[in-house]
């Protein structure tokens, strides 16, 4: 989920089981969702992205799934990994917004050994 | 490689200065952004252009500037009137609407 604040919320989870981080979006014109991965101390690395034609759509260890109806997105990651600790922001494009991403707050993911 | 390059890594301002951040790319990308992110949150849009020549302020513009002069180029100037300019800087650019964003490894300015 989304707040605002210092906290992100966090996610722990064991090195080999699923993890499931969510998005509320805001605008029913966003078009265009992306899932970005950021690094202490780096900038955020492209993961996965969905249109709002789809309701699903799957990469190397990770899935999208897009809920129109209730504007909720997720990212499944398969299997994680130590590797995959960071935090995870969503980015929607809202349609004739002027071609900008707006971004959530992120989430933290925890990968425990 | 190609790729977005911002520099420098590390900045530090004293209070009353402007300072340029610099990004550039060689991703022969028509539009670039500049967000700024502050702890535990979320990125947050200071100015974006779409086409050499013409850019747009986002939604915390106040306080800094930019141009496009060069597609390669889009340096942010943090002006002496952002009262609060301690944060991380972020430079992205994109092929076309609907792509994602590829991002630089951005600049950690502090006010000292």
């Amino acid at each position: 989920g989304e707040s605002v604040g210092l906290h992100l919320p966090t996610l722990s989870v064991q090195e080999g089981d699923n993890s499931i981080i969510n998005c509320a979006y805001s605008n029913s014109a966003s078009d265009y969702f992306i899932w970005y991965k950021q690094e202490s101390g780096k900038g955020p690395q492209f993961i996965i992205d969905i249109r709002s034609n789809m309701d699903k759509r799957q990469g190397q260890r990770v899935t999208v799934l897009l809920n129109k109806t209730v504007k909720h997105l997720s990212l499944q990651i398969a299997a994680t990994q130590p590797g995959d600790s960071a935090v995870y922001f969503c980015a929607e494009n809202i349609a004739g917004g002027g071609n900008k991403l707006t971004f959530g707050t992120g989430t933290q993911l925890k990968v425990e050994l | 490689d190609g790729g977005i390059t911002q520099s420098p890594k590390y900045l530090f301002r004293k209070e009353g200065q402007n300072v340029t951040l610099s990004c550039e790319q060689n991703l022969n990308h028509d539009a670039m952004y500049w967000y700024r992110q502050d702890p535990g949150q979320g990125l947050r849009l200071i100015y974006y252009s779409q086409i050499v020549n013409d850019f747009q302020k986002g939604d915390i513009a106040e306080g800094y500037s930019v141009s496009r002069e060069k597609k390669e180029s889009f340096p942010l100037t943090v002006t002496s009137a952002q009262k609060n300019p301690t944060a991380f800087y972020l430079c992205a650019s994109t092929e076309a609407p609907n792509y994602g964003y590829t991002f630089g490894s951005g600049t950690r300015l502090t006010v000292v």
